[in-house]
């Protein structure tokens, strides 16, 4: 079945380190995005890529970094910049032409800052 | 600039009861509108869209919305809750066919009591 696979599901980390979570989708989608959850504030946007090798800064990218060298992959990399990374992390992805408008989430990474 | 809203961050119903979520939007043009659901530790799972044509939109789970214009809402309802529909549910909004700029309202948990 075709779908979005986010890795680790659950991942901690102690103030300083950088952390790479990982978004793989296996739908052909053209786009691909990561939103930020916090409780009661719904999605924010941190990054969000129209096609390979070209991705654009989205509401709250400061401390967080990202890459789009397949189709099929857009990493983000949480850095020691970003000063509360503590959050639930949603890749997202939508088929590039004009009316396919419907996001296609992942399961989510919960990221903890000890 | 786009904006949603959702009236009560948490809602509780009975079991066999109506459900009744609300959300508005603030547009200067007709918006794409969305419901999404997301349960524990899950990604977000599309419930229903309202793109044109009819305002009445119906989904999975025998929810349904409509849209009115004249309010700005797009309240999501159904009939009869179940104990299953317990979980979060996100209104979101974008003006345009690429999806490129979506909006989240903050969301609204909904519990269902036995």
């Amino acid at each position: 079945d075709g779908g979005i696979t986010q890795s680790p599901k659950y991942l901690f980390r102690k103030e300083g380190q950088n952390v790479t979570l990982s978004c793989e989708q296996n739908l052909n989608h053209d786009a691909m995005y990561w939103y930020r959850q916090d409780p009661g504030q719904g999605l924010r946007l941190i990054y969000y890529s129209q096609i390979v090798n070209d991705f654009q800064k989205g509401d709250i990218a400061e401390g967080y970094s990202v890459s789009r060298e397949k189709k099929e992959s857009f990493p983000l990399t949480v850095t020691s910049a970003q000063k509360n990374p503590t959050a639930f992390y949603l890749c997202a992805s939508r088929r590039g032409e004009f009316g396919a408008n419907v996001l296609t989430f992942g399961a989510g990474s919960r990221l903890t800052v000890l | 600039a786009q904006s949603v809203t959702q009236l009560g961050s948490h809602v509780s119903v009975s079991e066999g009861a109506l459900v009744l979520l609300r959300c508005n939007y603030s547009s200067s043009v007709p918006p794409y509108l969305f419901w999404y659901v997301q349960y524990p530790n899950q990604g977000l799972q599309l419930l229903l869209k309202y793109t044109t044509g009819a305002t009445l939109v119906k989904g999975i789970n025998g929810f349904e919305a409509e849209f009115k214009k004249s309010e700005t809402s797009f309240h999501l309802t159904k009939p009869s809750a179940h104990m299953s529909d317990a979980a979060e549910y996100f209104c979101a909004v974008t003006l345009d066919n690429y999806g490129q700029n979506f909006v989240f309202g903050p969301g609204t948990r909904l519990s269902v009591l036995p």
